[in-house]
């Protein structure tokens, strides 16, 4: 059963506009959840997390929003710029866990200049 | 250079074969992981370590053996290789005191087996 989930496998926006990607789990053990950005024929890397004891996390034109009660989690990137294009994972990890994070499958954002 | 290196980046082999990918970090983390990457799957872990010596399964281990003598490096063999294990193969570490359980990835060995 897959316990992180990205349902969209791809979004295209247009050049400026704002970027919305979610994430769902089932696991109400996870305490951490982490984005990270892909390219193509690159390693992940590592984007924005956020605690389970808050429901915001910003940095610079990423943000993270986390609904524990609804267990989902959005990006929000706004600006969005054509460098934005790449595949997103969303990740959840338990304290404790040996460090272990569970992916989802990602999604794949186009930004259109 | 310090950072997470994998070789080789490409990888033809047929099936069979035994074939190994390497993974070696110069940060010392505890941490270190095998993922493969699947369209349709993303990430999936195939088996991780947490020290030298200690080495567990993943999510999808069968078909695929690790050893971690030295903290440094992980290398992830297949033993008899299979074309279901075509895929690109991602190492990652991770320290013990991580912020988020934060994992840094290197950049990927693309495997074809024909």
């Amino acid at each position: 059963d897959q316990q992180v989930k990205q349902n969209s496998p791809s979004l295209s926006v247009q050049e400026g506009r704002i970027s919305i990607l979610n994430c769902d789990y089932t696991n109400s053990m996870f305490d951490y959840f982490l984005w990270y950005k892909k390219y193509p024929a690159e390693g992940p890397t590592f984007l924005i997390s956020i605690s389970s004891i808050k429901d915001k996390n910003e940095d610079g034109r990423f943000t993270v929003f986390l609904n524990k009660s609804a267990k989902h989690l959005s990006l929000h990137i706004v600006p969005s710029q054509p460098g934005d294009s790449a595949v997103y994972f969303c990740a959840a990890s338990e304290y404790g866990a040996n460090s272990k994070l569970t992916f989802g499958k990602g999604i794949t954002l186009s930004v259109r200049p | 250079d310090a950072g997470i290196t994998q070789s080789p980046r490409y990888k033809i082999t047929e099936t069979g074969r035994q074939v190994t990918l390497m993974c070696h970090q110069t940060w010392s983390h505890s941490y270190m992981f095998w993922y493969r990457q699947d369209l349709g799957h993303g990430l999936r872990l195939i088996y991780y370590s947490a020290a030298a010596d200690i080495t567990d399964k993943g999510e999808v281990p069968d078909g695929y053996v690790v050893s971690r003598s030295k903290t440094e490096n992980f290398p992830l063999t297949l033993e008899s290789a299979t074309r279901s294990q075509t895929s690109v193969y991602f190492c990652a570490s991770s320290p013990r005191q991580s912020s988020y359980n934060e994992q840094f990835f290197g950049p990927g060995t693309r495997l074809t087996v024909l």
